[in-house]
């Protein structure tokens, strides 16, 4: 079984500070792992991924994360906070020997506020 | 590329009708399609995986006879929630990923519709 967490329901940056949304996975084996924005009543938009090599990951809007293995965890970074980041992050994994077949576990949520 | 539609964006309906929510992937073929539900402020909660030409893979807990998936062709998968009720108000969103075979493939979200029941 795979399982996501996102310890923080809600986090506080004020605009130009540095903002970091955590995430922990658990899987049996290897993990797919995924960040994306939902702004309100939208779908998702992806973010990032981590699937092998480089364990900083950069994607989309100045976003990165880095996948530590030996914590299990997979947080969301940005070195400046914009107000527009402002939105519901969710931390996604995967379990490359999952059998069943690109079956996302998501993380429950974590709304970032960036005041200005 | 990788865009996927959903249709409609909201819709209102009166208890006991049934509505259909529509999953395109309108650039490539989508082999698997998967529909989620999500409540306010929670997270997503996966209801079903779909292959094209075969029956969805329900998750537990999920009727399947009240939440109707179909997946007749590689670029549509709908769902049908029959006999709706208050409490299957909700966002559903569903995704698309190009491949079923073992490896990766990137999963990519539509918009989500917006069902209440009154």
């Amino acid at each position: 079984a795979q399982s996501v967490a996102q310890p923080e329901d809600q986090v506080n940056v004020a605009e130009g500070n540095p903002l970091t949304v955590k995430c922990t996975y658990s899987v049996s084996g290897n993990p797919y792992l995924f960040w994306y924005v939902q702004y309100p009543n939208r779908g998702l938009q992806f973010l990032l991924k981590y699937i092998t090599g480089d364990n900083l990951v950069k994607g989309s809007y100045g976003f990165e994360a880095e996948f530590n293995k030996s914590q299990t965890s997979f947080h969301l970074k940005k070195p400046s906070a914009l107000v527009s980041d402002s939105a519901l992050y969710f931390c996604a994994v995967r379990d490359v020997e999952d059998n069943a077949g690109n079956m996302l576990t998501f993380g429950g949520g974590t709304r970032l506020m960036v005041k200005p | 590329g990788a865009v996927v539609s959903q249709h409609p964006s909201r819709v209102i309906c009166k208890s006991g009708t049934s509505v259909k929510i529509e999953c395109r992937s309108l650039d490539f073929q989508a082999t698997t399609m998967f529909w989620y539900r999500q409540f306010p402020k929670q997270s997503l909660m996966l209801m079903a995986t779909s292959n094209e030409g075969s029956k969805a893979t329900y998750e537990q807990g999920v009727e399947k006879d009240k939440f109707l998936i179909n997946h007749a062709s590689l670029t549509l998968s709908t769902l049908t929630v029959t006999s709706a009720h208050p409490e299957d108000s909700s966002f559903y969103i569903c995704s698309a990923s190009r491949s079923r075979v073992r490896s990766y493939n990137e999963q990519f979200f539509g918009p989500g519709t917006r069902l209440t029941v009154l």
